[in-house]
């Protein structure tokens, strides 16, 4: 099984909103990653959590704040996003990071279309 | 830095016929790996193929090869007997100490 998950698929939401995305594996893996694309771009990496500790944070703004309850779950709160907020959030997981020479392949989520109004 | 450079925007194909998408990268290590991902509308991005640096022979999967020249620092992806559902945008992308870097990617279109 080579499924990451992720929920909401579509998500509007205002400026002065909180929501949550989420994510799920069951493959695992230990490390797991959040990413921004725009439409006709690469994705942007934006945090990458490594046996749940935080290792990465791409000089992201605060009003997106990640979380990583366990082994299986990631979580990006969202508060106070802006317009140019507006992307598709993919969700990736990998069986470790590139600490130690060893570097895996990143399976993907569906991703969270997202809408700031 | 590392970077990863797909020069070709665009590109369309045959069914049935055969297409190659390029691919180049920029690094200083020496132990690294290379894939290929595709990303059909469906926006789900499907990892490809795979090439480890360290290996001389050239990855393949299925219709899916590469021509991985790691003194060129180029990795191509060549598709064979191109089916419909092959539609998609396709991107390169490098992964080394500091987790993965992607090219801009190729759009390629299947024509029935």
């Amino acid at each position: 099984d080579t499924e990451v998950t992720q929920t909401p698929k579509h998500l509007v939401m205002g400026m002065t909103n909180k929501k949550s995305l989420k994510c799920e594996q069951h493959m695992g893996h230990r490390a797991m990653y959040w990413y921004k694309q725009k439409a006709k771009k690469p994705p942007e990496l934006m945090f990458v959590y490594s046996y749940e500790k935080l290792s990465i944070n791409e000089s992201v703004p605060s009003r997106f704040s990640p979380e990583c309850p366990n082994s299986s779950l990631l979580n990006l709160h969202l508060h106070a996003l802006q317009p140019e907020d507006s992307a598709l959030y993919l969700c990736a997981s990998s069986l470790s990071g590139t600490s130690g020479g060893t570097y895996y392949e990143q399976y993907f989520g569906p991703g969270t279309r997202l809408t700031v109004t | 830095a590392q970077t990863v450079t797909q020069s070709q925007p665009e590109m369309s194909v045959q069914e049935a016929e055969t297409v190659t998408l390029s691919c180049t990268y920029d690094t200083s290590e020496s132990d690294y790996y290379l894939f290929w991902y595709k990303q059909p509308p469906s926006r789900q991005m499907i990892l490809v193929i795979r090439q480890e640096a360290y290996k001389q022979q050239n990855a393949t999967e299925n219709r899916f090869s590469v021509n991985f020249q790691k003194a060129a620092k180029s990795f191509s992806l060549k598709i064979s007997d191109s089916q419909l559902g092959d539609a998609a945008m396709y991107f390169c992308a490098y992964n080394g100490a500091n987790n993965l870097f992607f090219g801009t990617g190729t759009r390629l279109t299947v024509i029935p």
